[in-house]
């Protein structure tokens, strides 16, 4: 049972144009989404956030946008370089101790991007 | 560079041996994590601690016990493994629970 899903394995695009990943999710207990980058060898790095509240949070060239009745979120890169090629994990939680669930994130398969010069 | 600090970095052990993984952070985070995490699949979550307190087991075999001396330190003793246990070990800290977690760089365990 896969409560988080990114359905697209990879994404190729051309540097200076914009890159966006997609995820989903089936729990609508969830309240607290982020995006993490993987490089190989390398833990998840931190990108953005978003909370259940809101339906929108931009960070420089980094944009997540919050589609609750649809239970989509996706990651918008403008403009991409080629320095954004990693895999991307979109991931979901309770914020609080709710069911005793308070803290563990949810992740999905991973997409990863390959920017080309 | 990372804020949350793993060592060792690679572990080679034979399934008799007894090690710990070892996860240090100094942002005053009060929750810490341990993941993890297969070739080409996400992280899973293990364990969660909460001001020092175990607050979540995954349901994780007893071969792996947690430990949390302090809020800075987070410790992961290991014994008794399998081969399938190897695998790529993630610490991760946060200040809250709806605050993002950030992670270590792993341990890379493999179980001969």
């Amino acid at each position: 049972d896969q409560q988080v899903k990114q359905n697209s394995p990879s994404l190729s695009v051309q540097e200076g144009r914009i890159s966006i990943l997609n995820c989903d999710y089936t729990n609508s207990m969830f309240d607290y989404f982020l995006w993490y980058k993987k490089y190989p060898a390398e833990g998840p790095t931190f990108l953005i956030s978003i909370s259940s509240i809101k339906d929108k949070n931009e960070d420089g060239r980094f944009t997540v946008f919050l589609n609750k009745s649809a239970k989509h979120l996706s990651l918008h890169i403008v403009p991409s370089q080629p320095g954004d090629s990693a895999v991307y994990f979109c991931a979901a939680s309770h914020g609080t101790m709710i069911y005793n669930q308070g803290g563990k994130l949810i992740f999905g398969q991973g997409t990863e991007l390959s920017v080309k010069p | 560079d990372t804020e949350v600090t793993q060592t060792p970095k690679h572990l080679v052990m034979g399934m008799t041996n007894k090690k710990s993984l070892k996860c240090e952070q100094h942002m005053g985070h009060r929750a810490m994590y341990w993941y993890k995490q297969k070739a080409k699949k996400p992280p899973e979550l293990m364990f969660v601690y909460s001001y020092e307190k175990l607050s979540i087991n995954e349901s994780v075999p007893s071969r792996f016990s947690p430990e949390c001396p302090n809020s800075s330190l987070l410790n992961l003793h290991l014994h008794a493994l399998q081969p399938e246990d190897s695998a790529l070990y993630l610490c991760a800290s946060s200040q809250d629970y709806n605050q993002p977690q950030h992670f270590g760089d792993g341990t890379r365990l493999s179980i001969l």
